[in-house]
């Protein structure tokens, strides 16, 4: 089944702890990218990428990376998670990278609650 | 850069009636518009897109929607609404020069029985 994955999809974690939520998509697609969704405001990009080795800031990029280093994997890092990035984060794929006219899957979604 | 505004926080209608979920944007260049929807505890799915040709789009579960350059929105519409259509819908926005995808703020659609 065609799909993109996300792990863990609830975390509960404490300001300056380290974590990482992974994303992998089984369609050999070349763009992934994260949002993360809260009340009001939508979704908003965090960071894409466009293929492997290739990544670059969305909207709101401050406080986490990310790396592409094989196609199917796109984890999200935070590495010094702070209160304000408690929301809802989904990893999204598609196609194609050079053609805006693919639409995106997406994952179900990790819920990141930090205290 | 991109941006979509989606007017409506809420939108109520009875089952049977017609819905139209509304969505203006502002790009430069041509647009890529899509319409996403958000089930409950669930990741968005794909409902349409406009790329080019008619105006008139259809998609998956009987919605379709209508893009209109002079106005530049992108309504989401279905001739009846279904209990089951309640959910959170999404537009989004693409430009031709940019690799980034801009999302409105969502509009939760409840249809009453």
């Amino acid at each position: 089944e065609a799909q993109v994955t996300q792990n863990p999809r609830y975390l509960i974690t404490v300001t300056g702890k380290k974590l990482t939520v992974t994303c992998s998509q089984n369609m050999n697609h070349e763009y992934m990218s994260w949002y993360r969704q809260d009340p009001g405001l939508g979704l908003r990009q965090i960071y894409y990428s466009m293929n492997v080795e290739v990544t670059d800031k969305g909207d709101v990029p401050e406080g986490y990376k990310v790396s592409r280093k094989e196609k199917r994997n796109f984890p999200l890092i935070l590495e010094s998670p702070s209160p304000n990035q408690t929301s809802l984060y989904f990893c999204a794929s598609s196609r194609q990278a050079t053609s805006v006219s693919y639409e995106q899957y997406f994952g179900p979604g990790t819920r990141l609650t930090v205290t | 850069a991109q941006s979509v505004a989606q007017p409506e926080d809420q939108v109520n209608v009875a089952e049977g009636n017609p819905l139209t979920v509304k969505c203006t944007y502002s790009v430069s260049g041509n647009p890529y518009l899509f319409w996403y929807v958000q089930y409950p505890n669930r990741g968005l799915q794909f409902l349409l897109k406009y790329i080019t040709g008619d105006n008139l789009v259809k998609g998956s579960y009987g919605f379709e929607a209508e893009f209109n350059k002079s106005q530049t929105s992108f309504h989401l519409k279905k001739p009846s609404a279904l209990v089951s259509d309640s959910a959170l819908y999404f537009c989004a926005v693409r430009g031709n020069n940019n690799n980034d995808m801009r999302f409105g703020a969502g509009t939760r659609l409840t249809v009453k029985p």
